[in-house]
C-alpha cells in the first residue's frame, strides 16, 4: 500500500529564515511525487513535481529514494508563502493521488 | 478563466435530503475525480472517471454516487446525507498518465442541518 507522511502539522518560521517541509513516503516501486499548495481561500494547486526538477516560487524538492523522502525547501521564506502544503504520491500504474496529512506553514514578519 | 468549475461554492442541505454537487471543466481532460476534505485533513479520493469508466474507492460509502454525462461535466450525488458528510468536496481533472498533475476546482462546502 502506498502512504505519504508529513510529520509536522504546523511549521512556523520568521520571514527570511530557511524552511523545510518534510515528506516521507512508502511505495513498492518508482513513485511520482508532487507538492500541492493551498493558499487561504484559494484552490488546491500544483506547486511542483519531482519529475520536472524545477524551482517554483523559490521552492525545490529532491526525491531521495534511499531515504524515501521528498522534502520541500526554500532558503528564504516570505510571508506570502504562508499556506497549507500537501505532499502527494501517484503510482505509475494509475492516476490516483495519495495525499499526506498536510503541513501548515506560517511565516511571521 | 477558471478551468475546473464547481457549483455551488456553498451548499446547505437537510439531514437525509438528497443533494447534488456539480463540476465542469474546460480542459478536455479524460479523468475527473471527486475528493472529500474534512476540516484539517487531507483530501480523500471518493471515486474517479477515466473517460466513461467509473472507479470507486473501496471505502467510499454507498451513499455517494457519481455521474458523468459527457467529458465536461461530472456530478456527485449524496443520496441521504448524514452529519458526518459535512465537508469540502473537491473536483479535479487530469490527462491520463501517472505523471499528469491534477487541476482542482475551488470546491463546494457542504453543510448538513
Amino acid at each position: 500500500a502506498q502512504r505519504v507522511t508529513q510529520p509536522e502539522k504546523l511549521l512556523s518560521v520568521f520571514k527570511g529564515a530557511p524552511v523545510e517541509l518534510k515528506c516521507n513516503y512508502s511505495y513498492s516501486g518508482s513513485p511520482e511525487l508532487f507538492w500541492y499548495v493551498q493558499y487561504s481561500r484559494q484552490r488546491l494547486q500544483l506547486l511542483l513535481r519531482h519529475i520536472s526538477r524545477e524551482s517554483i516560487k523559490g521552492f525545490t524538492a529532491d526525491l531521495n529514494k534511499g531515504e524515501t523522502s521528498f522534502h520541500l525547501k526554500k532558503p528564504f521564506a516570505q510571508e506570502e508563502d504562508s499556506a497549507m502544503y500537501y505532499c502527494a504520491l501517484i503510482s505509475r500504474a494509475g492516476n490516483m493521488l495519495t495525499f499526506g496529512g498536510g503541513t501548515r506553514l506560517m511565516v511571521k514578519p | 478563466d477558471a478551468m475546473v468549475i464547481q457549483n455551488p461554492r456553498y451548499q446547505v442541505t437537510q439531514f437525509g435530503k438528497p443533494v447534488t454537487l456539480s463540476c465542469s471543466q474546460t480542459l478536455n481532460h479524460n479523468v475527473m475525480y471527486w475528493y472529500q476534505q474534512k476540516s484539517s485533513q487531507a483530501p480523500k479520493l471518493l471515486f474517479h472517471y477515466y473517460d466513461k469508466d467509473f472507479n470507486n474507492e473501496a471505502d467510499t460509502p454507498d451513499n455517494f454516487q457519481s455521474r458523468r454525462p459527457n467529458t465536461s461535466f461530472c456530478f456527485l450525488d449524496i443520496r441521504s446525507p448524514g452529519l458526518g458528510d459535512a465537508a469540502m468536496y473537491l473536483c479535479a481533472t487530469s490527462r491520463a498518465g501517472s505523471n499528469q498533475p491534477q487541476h482542482f476546482g475551488d470546491g463546494t462546502r457542504l453543510s448538513i442541518l
